[in-house]
């Protein structure tokens, strides 16, 4: 059972451009949350979505920012008009259900605004 | 609201010495813990977890925490330590009251096991 895929692994990025990153979750979960890491501040949560709908983005900036977890395909974080301090690693993580189920994550993308 | 603390940045272990990363929670409800561990450069790992029952859980790479309710901890724990334990560990609490209810991830413990 392959894990939580996500691509890109590095992503770089000029201010004002659009980052998009993909995450497809384990094989049969259909409950998708990102995360956003930065150096000595720990995980943060973004956003939780199950398939076609938005759960949770009391995490996310009101601007700039949309997820979405579509009936068909990966779920994509999509950062618009991209600034130096949206550069950190960006996990994805899925599980079965929530409550009880642990999250399994990906390796992350790194992205790098210059 | 619900919290997590971990109030160690970093905790320094010499290799097949015990080692305990600490690891207290705050929750309105019943808490659902669950253990992180983090390599460099990766996602994070699921460790171990407590929804109900035993106080002490067994998790993976021989891992253990032990469910504290009047001291409202959950410690983990190793009896011997390994160099390839070094890594960053995450405690993390979700409240087990009906509906959705988020996960709650501590700011991470950075340990380090001296050969």
């Amino acid at each position: 059972n392959a894990g939580v895929m996500q691509n890109p692994r590095h992503l770089v990025r000029r201010r004002g451009q659009e980052a998009r990153l993909r995450c497809s979750p384990m094989k049969g979960h259909s409950h998708v949350y990102w995360y956003r890491q930065l150096p000595e501040e720990g995980l943060k949560f973004m956003v939780y979505l199950q398939k076609e709908n938005i759960i949770d983005e009391s995490g996310m900036p009101k601007e700039r920012f949309s997820a979405e977890f579509p009936k068909e395909g990966p779920s994509i974080l999509r950062i618009q008009q991209v600034v130096r301090g949206d550069s950190a690693a960006y996990f994805c993580a899925s599980s079965l259900g929530d409550r009880v189920y642990e999250q399994y994550f990906g390796p992350g993308t790194r992205l790098t605004v210059t | 609201a619900q919290s997590v603390a971990q109030p160690e940045d970093q905790v320094n272990v010499a290799e097949g010495n015990p080692l305990t990363v600490k690891c207290t929670y705050s929750v309105s409800g019943n808490p659902y813990l669950f253990w992180y561990v983090q390599y460099p450069n990766r996602g994070l790992q699921f460790l171990l977890k407590y929804i109900t029952g035993d106080n002490l859980v067994k998790g993976s790479y021989g891992f253990e925490a032990e469910f504290n309710k009047s001291q409202t901890s959950f410690h983990l724990k190793k009896p011997s330590a390994l160099v390839s334990d070094s890594a960053l560990y995450f405690c993390a609490v979700r409240d087990n009251r009906g509906g959705y209810q988020k996960v709650t991830f501590g700011i991470g413990t950075k340990l380090q096991v001296i050969p």
